[in-house]
């Protein structure tokens, strides 16, 4: 079973807001809210991650609900570069075997003029 | 600091052949994990490397197989390449291992002919 669940796609007119939500209404207690993005044909990027405060750093803010049930990563002012794949996953920090950091489907994230 | 980097970033190759890829970690990073990823099947695990032991192994013929020197680069092998395995093949760095906080190199784009 799929443990996040996002939007298909979206799109985000240059420089405005874009607002990404992920839902995960089965995240445990130890587990963490991470972000990655993926431009075409390069390697993934890693964003932000949260337990349950928002985080803010260069590139984004993470708002993860008091439930920590759902979150929305914002990019505050889009620009075309910021085009990609996001991907939203929740896992404890560390975790072995060799499903750690599956991505899911993500959302397709395209930023117009 | 300075990203991860892989050589090379791109290869074609023939069915039968064999084929070495190299992965410089962030400096500091002890951790490297390898995924291959396809238009069909995602982003799948390989293995990972930590103090030159693997440490985690995913669900791949033993034909793909890898090794981490000392001061923790690392390197991936695929021996009698099929047409199946092009693919863009990531490296991905990290301070510990089983971490899921890892960044990624820009990937090796491999293709079989």
């Amino acid at each position: 079973d799929a443990k996040t669940t996002q939007p298909t796609s979206m799109d985000c007119a240059e420089g405005r807001a874009a607002n990404l939500p992920c839902n995960h209404s089965t995240i445990s207690g130890n587990e963490y809210v991470y972000w990655y993005r993926q431009i075409h044909s390069q390697g993934p990027q890693y964003i932000i991650h949260g337990l349950k405060n928002n985080e803010t750093n260069e590139m984004a803010s993470l708002i993860i609900t008091e439930d920590r049930k759902s979150s929305t990563l914002i990019l505050p002012h889009a620009t075309l570069r910021d085009t990609a794949v996001y991907y939203c996953i929740v896992a404890p920090p560390f975790s072995g075997g060799y499903n750690k950091l599956i991505f899911g489907a993500g959302t397709r994230l395209a930023v117009h003029p | 600091k300075a990203g991860v980097t892989q050589t090379p970033r791109y290869l074609i190759k023939t069915r039968g052949q064999q084929v070495t890829l190299s992965c410089s970690p962030i400096s500091g990073h002890r951790s490297v994990s390898w995924y291959q990823q396809t238009p069909g099947q995602g982003l799948q695990f390989l293995f990972e490397y930590f103090s030159e032991t693997q440490r985690n192994k995913g669900n791949f013929p033993g034909r793909f197989s890898g090794r981490q020197f000392s001061n923790s680069r690392s390197e991936m092998n695929v021996s009698t390449l099929e047409l199946g395995d092009s693919a863009l093949y990531l490296c991905a760095s990290s301070l510990a291992s089983g971490q899921v906080l890892q960044y990624f190199g820009p990937g090796t784009r491999l293709t079989v002919t």
